[in-house]
């Protein structure tokens, strides 16, 4: 069966800081995968999206960045965190090839201070 | 610009009411419309999806309603129980697998 990881699962950090969130899929290959970001009480928003490998979409221009090393691999980074950064950031992936379920991970909350 | 707007934005149901959440959408390439569930500090949980080919669709105490016309689904909670206390999200999605979300509606059940 399919899993999805992400790390870590709470964070603080200064602004200014930089910032290294990662996320992981188990059991499925070649999968879409998504970041999200959910302000407290809002709905969710969507960041990048990726199809494979190194080819990474940006939906909102901001300071965060996304990148897709290998396969089931998708990070999201910051050089210089602001305080609007603040927020639940969710992965999420999708079989695809047909199939729209998209499935997401537990979730990482971010505060910057 | 949001693509689907949700209503109401929270909702109060006695034990063994009816929840009924309503989404509108604008983009009539939208093929794929998902409820989901997500509880406090969780990550959402798909919980029933429908194709626009079928008008409805009931998975145990869940139903989504679906009105071509219109442009506008809905998802129907019956026996609401305190368990389904949670906020939902409706979504939508064209072939590039994006989804375009709700702002969600908070659902209270009270016992």
């Amino acid at each position: 069966s399919q899993t999805i990881h992400q790390w870590p699962a709470t964070l603080v950090q200064p602004v200014g800081s930089p910032l290294s969130l990662e996320c992981t899929v188990e059991g499925t290959s070649n999968p879409n995968l998504y970041w999200y970001r959910q302000a407290a009480g809002r709905g969710l928003q969507l960041l990048f999206y990726s199809v494979g490998i190194g080819q990474i979409s940006s939906e909102v221009p901001q300071n965060l960045s996304a990148s897709r090393p290998q396969d089931r691999q998708f990070i999201l980074s910051s050089k210089k965190l602001l305080l609007s950064d603040s927020g639940f950031y969710l992965c999420a992936w999708v079989l695809g090839q047909g199939s729209y379920e998209q499935y997401f991970g537990p979730g990482t909350r971010l505060t910057v201070t | 610009q949001q693509q689907v707007k949700q209503s109401p934005q929270s909702l109060i149901v006695q034990k063994g009411g009816i929840s009924i959440i309503n989404c509108a959408y604008e983009n009539t390439a939208f093929d794929y419309f998902p409820w989901y569930q997500q509880f406090p500090g969780k990550g959402p949980a798909l919980l029933i999806a429908i194709r626009p080919d079928v008008s409805e669709k009931k998975e145990g105490r869940f139903t989504i309603s679906f009105n071509k016309s219109a442009k506008q689904f809905s998802l129907h909670i019956m026996d609401s129980q305190p368990g389904d206390s949670a906020t939902y999200f409706c979504a939508a999605s064209i072939s590039d697998y994006k989804l375009s979300f709700g702002a969600g509606t908070t659902v209270t059940v009270r016992a």
